[in-house]
């Protein structure tokens, strides 16, 4: 595709509601980011996918965040048991080039997740 | 933990000014560092990436500098416009095989026409 899309743009889930976040990288591109955007401040990192396998998930905030990527493209984001902490944008990014060497990382435009 | 800096939260300028971003980080081994554009509601756009062995990198009207042993980059902005209006981050990519980012939280650029 032309760059990175995500979906839903936008969700609204009641605390404790499960929440599935979407994520199609551009076309062959081998690593994929999931980052959280909390308002006012930067992106942090949550996991790292290069192709299937997830070789970083320290940036996940608890046992209810959980990520895959069966196929090595299309990526999903899930959050169990939903909190109003877990409030943010959900940022994907990817790259061309596998880790050791960094390349321009391209984000899509997010999912703003709002948890009543 | 490496930790990125960015101050002020917070700048207004008139337009056709020429401006400093400033960004620090703690730790100055670092891979790379990225400057990003974020506009309200959309997702960041890579402005300028410098690898650790670089000291700049020019695009159009900006231009992005690192001084790894003070733990420094700026971004310079030349001629400001009202369409540069929005955030601006600047992110560290570790040494390692993982090449994830930092962020600073990001200086919120207004210019007025």
């Amino acid at each position: 595709g032309a760059g990175v899309s995500q979906s839903p743009r936008y969700k609204v889930a009641k605390r404790g509601q499960d929440v599935a976040l979407r994520c199609d990288p551009i076309s062959g591109h081998v690593s994929l980011f999931w980052y959280q955007q909390a308002l006012g401040q930067g992106p942090e990192f949550l996991t790292y996918f290069q192709n299937e396998a997830q070789l970083d998930k320290s940036g996940l905030p608890s046992d209810r965040f959980f990520a895959e990527r069966p196929e090595g493209s299309v990526s999903t984001l899930k959050i169990q048991r939903t909190q109003q902490e877990d409030s943010a944008v959900y940022l994907c990014a990817s790259s061309s080039l596998a880790g050791g060497y960094t390349d321009t990382q391209y984000f899509g435009p997010g999912t703003r997740l709002t948890v009543l | 933990k490496q930790e990125v800096t960015q101050i002020p939260a917070a700048l207004s300028v008139p337009e056709g000014e020429n401006l400093v971003l400033n960004c620090s980080f703690t730790d100055s081994a670092i891979y790379n560092l990225q400057w990003f554009r974020q506009d309200p509601g959309k997702g960041l756009t890579s402005l300028l990436l410098i690898q650790s062995s670089q000291r700049e990198q020019t695009s159009g009207r900006l231009n992005a500098s690192l001084d790894k042993s003070s733990g420094r980059s700026t971004l310079y902005i030349a001629a400001s416009q009202p369409g540069d209006s929005a955030t601006y981050l600047c992110a560290e990519a570790p040494t390692g095989a993982n090449s994830k980012l930092t962020f600073g939280k990001g200086i919120t650029l207004s210019v007025r026409p």
